[in-house]
């Protein structure tokens, strides 16, 4: 299986700053790595898919960036809106797995 | 726009069959391009693939390991649905269960997602 880390696993920022999120496959993936925003009881919601493709309505402060083992999701200009744990996904081979979040929270 | 609605109980002894339901709209379970998920959250394994149906001219699953020799999930063409069983569940099935679609043959990313069922294994 292949398997996925994120760093850092939390962070604080303001609104208005520029987060970015690690993520990191333990082999070669391409650009199958896709990016989850979940907020508390709610189903993870599809931000970017294929690495750096951006979901229909998501904002375009929202950006994504590969191929390869090293991903990253990087938020500009956070939004209070912004403020949830985010997951990436790698969608190469079976069994899908996700990586343990990094939940972003108001400095 | 695609929908999933789940359905089923939120309490399972221990030894018995979790069962849930995901109802479509605004797709088909027959479609032969895309692929029918469930995945399941808890704190301690966080969000965890279980597997998929799909059609491709027949039906087709995939099942991670670590349920395999426990895990059905199927579809449901009268109804446009497909459903999970989970057998001889422990404390650790407790977990969130989601459905979710993929929807293209190379697009394995997942969008809708249901609405989540928290599922408790308890006596």
């Amino acid at each position: 299986d292949i398997q996925m880390t994120q760093s850092p696993s939390s962070l604080s920022a303001s609104v208005g700053d520029t987060v970015t999120i690690t993520c990191r496959a333990s082999q070669y993936i391409n650009d199958y790595l896709n990016w989850y925003q979940q907020k508390p009881g709610k189903a993870p919601k599809l931000l970017i898919y294929a690495a750096s493709s951006l979901e229909r309505g998501v904002p375009s402060r929202f950006s994504g960036s590969g191929p390869g083992t090293d991903f990253t999701l990087t938020i500009s200009n956070l939004q209070p809106d912004d403020f949830a744990t985010y997951f990436c996904q790698q969608s190469y081979s079976i069994p899908f797995t996700f990586g343990p979040g990094t939940k972003v929270d108001i400095k | 726009q695609v929908q999933l609605q789940q359905s089923g109980p939120g309490l399972v002894k221990p030894s018995q069959t979790l069962s849930l339901t995901c109802a479509i709209s605004g797709d088909s379970v027959s479609n032969n391009r895309g692929g029918w998920n469930w995945i399941r959250q808890s704190p301690s394994r966080g969000l965890e693939w279980l597997g998929r149906t799909y059609y491709r001219s027949k039906w087709y699953n995939d099942y991670a390991s670590s349920v395999k020799s426990r895990i059905t999930i199927s579809p449901d063409t009268s109804k446009n649905q497909f459903s999970l069983q989970l057998n001889s569940v422990t404390p650790e099935d407790t977990a969130v269960y989601y459905c979710a679609r993929h929807s293209d043959f190379d697009e394995h990313w997942f969008d809708p997602w249901g609405q989540g069922t928290l599922v408790t294994v308890s006596a």
